[in-house]
């Protein structure tokens, strides 16, 4: 069956400290993979999605970037964390991009920037 | 953005049914209506998703209007389990995109 991993559970960082965070799904090949952010009290907001292997469409303009050196690998990188990039961040990953058979979420990290 | 409009909050009685609206009246015919829920401090869980057809599914059942402007997902007998966010999402072949959905409070 799939899963997927996502790791640190929590994290805290201080301002201007780099992030780096890993998602890997098992279980299946060529999968579309996204980021989603949520911020206290707020909805989730689509930060990167990938269809393939060095394939990175980004969503919204921020002091993140996002890569996918293998195929089921996806991960989330900062230069520089500012107070901002405070939230729960969210790996998932569909068979198609319409989530046609669901998007299977991780368990996510939540980062607070100090 | 969402292009969908769903109540802020709802409240249920454990038992009995559950019903969340759903208004997505500029969706386009090859979009679908998908469901998701998250419970708090977890990621979002998928529900259930159609097209123009009512589906049934062990979780709950999404009945779409003929005109396929508005949506309710029905959870037959809601739990204290089911409190969450539940968020009503309409896409074709992009990315989802989450709103703020409704917050269901199942009281006992």
């Amino acid at each position: 069956s799939q899963t997927i991993h996502q790791w640190p559970a929590t994290l805290v960082q201080p301002v201007g400290s780099p992030l780096s965070l890993e998602c890997t799904v098992e279980g299946t090949s060529n999968p579309n993979l996204y980021w989603y952010r949520q911020a206290a009290g707020r909805g989730l907001q689509l930060l990167f999605y990938s269809v393939g292997i060095g394939q990175i469409s980004s969503e919204v303009p921020q002091n993140l970037s996002a890569s996918r050196p293998q195929d089921r690998q996806f991960i989330l990188s900062s230069k520089k964390l500012l107070l901002s990039d405070s939230g729960f961040y969210l790996c998932a990953w569909s068979v198609t991009t319409a989530g046609k058979y669901g998007y299977t979420f991780g368990s996510g990290t939540r980062l607070t920037v100090v | 953005d969402a292009k969908t409009t769903q109540p802020p909050s709802m409240d249920c009685a454990e038992g009995r049914a559950a019903n969340l609206p759903c208004n997505h009246s500029t969706i386009s015919g090859n979009e679908y209506v998908y469901w998701y829920r998250q419970i708090h401090s977890q990621g979002p869980q998928y529900i259930i998703h159609g097209l123009k057809n009512n589906e049934t599914n062990e979780m709950a059942s999404l009945i779409i209007t003929e005109d396929r402007k508005s949506s309710t997902l029905i959870l037959p007998h809601a739990t204290l389990r089911d409190t969450a966010v539940y968020y009503c999402i309409v896409s074709g072949n992009t990315p989802l995109v989450f709103g703020k959905g409704t917050r269901l409070s199942v009281i006992a």
